[in-house]
């Protein structure tokens, strides 16, 4: 069964930084394309950040507004991917979502995790 | 980057009634890879249409998507009360960002 737990989030101080945590089950994060989403208050979806399978190059990609102080990466050994984020802002706070598609020859699945929030503030 | 623009922003209808949500992009949209997801509150997004059209497994036939290029429609052909939900289209074309509309909410009217 694949599962997503995500961990780290918090209360910090603007300028301050936090590393996420997503632990996945029932499949290796090297094989699949991982992502974030995040969800500020009563608002809607916001991609963040996706980073490639192995076997596509392991890219990563951010959205503009954290290019230079998010990081996506991920631990093969601990099957678990992170997102540092530093210089964090007010407009940074919201729920963090950790995703994944799992598609087979005939249909698409998605997972997501239970979600960690996030608040930026003094 | 891409801008999707969903509307209406709230949609008023009765259990039975038929859904039409519409998103359309700034520019075409790669190989029409184009996301529907619901999502209720206090749960994470739920994906039910990728490719445009095609059903994500589980999902209930009663859900269709359609369109191409800048286009899409999201269809619910008779509502159940568990529909009534915030829906969201997200691209995944080329390179990201693979961005969100704003979202529709379907609401009881």
């Amino acid at each position: 069964e694949v599962q997503l737990v995500e961990s780290g989030g918090g209360l910090i101080q603007p300028g301050g930084s936090l590393r996420l945590s997503c632990a996945a089950s029932g499949f290796t994060v090297s094989s699949q394309y991982m992502s974030w989403v995040r969800q500020a208050p009563g608002k809607g979806l916001e991609w963040v950040s996706i980073i490639y399978s192995d076997n596509s190059g392991g890219s990563t990609y951010y959205v503009d507004s954290v290019k230079g102080r998010f990081t996506i990466s991920r631990d093969n050994s601990k099957n678990t991917v992170y997102l540092q984020m530093n210089s964090l802002r007010a407009e940074d706070t919201a729920m963090y979502y950790c995703t994944v598609w799992d598609c087979s020859s005939t249909s698409c699945a998605d997972y997501w995790g239970q979600g960690t929030l996030v608040t930026v503030s003094s | 980057e891409i801008v999707l623009t969903q509307s209406p922003g709230t949609l008023s209808l009765s259990p039975g009634e038929r859904a039409t949500l519409s998103c359309r992009a700034s520019q075409s949209v790669s190989s029409n890879n184009l996301a529907w997801y619901q999502q209720k509150p206090g749960q994470a997004p739920r994906l039910l249409i990728y490719g445009a059209s095609s059903r994500a497994t589980g999902i209930p036939d009663r859900f269709s998507g359609s369109g191409s290029g800048t286009d899409f429609t999201l269809t619910i052909s008779r509502l159940e009360p568990e529909d009534f939900a915030v829906y969201y289209c997200q691209q995944y074309g080329s390179s990201p960002p693979w961005t969100f509309g704003q979202g529709t909410k379907v609401e009881i009217k």
